[in-house]
């Protein structure tokens, strides 16, 4: 399969420990983006790359938050201090950028349960 | 501002009757707007886009959808529902200078036997 994957699937952590995500894009892909969704609502969009460069960042991205893609391939999301509202799913998408909208193929997203 | 309204939040049609998910959207620009569907435990699927080409856009699985500018409207159709259509269903929008996608709150489509 040469979709987007994301690693793990699910993550179950207490509130103050650290984690971190990762996205494997599909491999042609020079844009990465990362959504979060919570339970009953749309995804929301966190940040994007075009390759290793970080060109977008929503309000929603606290100071606990931080992306890399350092070799303009994988990514990972870690969010330090972890409270419970961090609690989502949290969602990878990447596309070939061109000067018009091309399709973004999501991953399954990690599903993150702080408690 | 930029953004999509879903008008239900859930919507519950019978096997083989039509379905209709609907959308409304607000933008200053031409926009370009998306259907994506969600089955649990999966990743979103895109069904269909539309980038101000033909009004009626056809998609995956049967499933069609019309931009009308003068209802600011893009709602979702399909003639005759599926068991396999059960799902959550999202109208996104395209906002292209910031190359994010902004998505609204969801529909999700039950289906009666």
């Amino acid at each position: 399969d040469t979709g987007v994957s994301q690693d793990p699937r699910h993550k179950i952590t207490k509130r103050g420990q650290n984690v971190t995500f990762r996205c494997d894009p599909i491999s042609e892909h020079n844009r990465l983006y990362w959504y979060r969704q919570t339970l009953g609502q749309g995804p929301e969009f966190l940040t994007y790359f075009q390759n290793e460069a970080q060109l977008e960042k929503s309000r929603l991205l606290s100071d606990r938050f931080s992306a890399e893609r350092p070799k303009g391939s994988f990514s990972t999301l870690e969010i330090q201090r972890t409270e419970q509202g961090d609690s989502a799913m949290y969602l990878c998408a990447s596309s070939l950028d061109t000067s018009s909208y091309n399709e973004q193929f999501f991953g399954p997203g990690t599903r993150l349960t702080v408690l | 501002a930029q953004s999509v309204t879903q008008l239900d939040s859930h919507v519950s049609v019978s096997e083989g009757t039509p379905v209709l998910l609907r959308c409304n959207y607000s933008s200053s620009y031409s926009p370009s707007l998306f259907w994506y569907v969600q089955h649990p435990n999966k990743g979103l699927q895109l069904l269909l886009k539309y980038t101000s080409a033909a009004t009626l856009v056809k998609g995956i699985n049967g499933f069609e959808a019309e931009f009308k500018k003068s209802e600011t409207s893009f709602h979702l159709t399909k003639p005759s529902a599926h068991m396999s259509d059960a799902a959550e269903y999202f109208c996104a929008y395209f906002y292209s200078s910031a190359s994010k996608i902004i998505f609204g709150s969801g529909t999700r489509l039950s289906i009666r036997p």
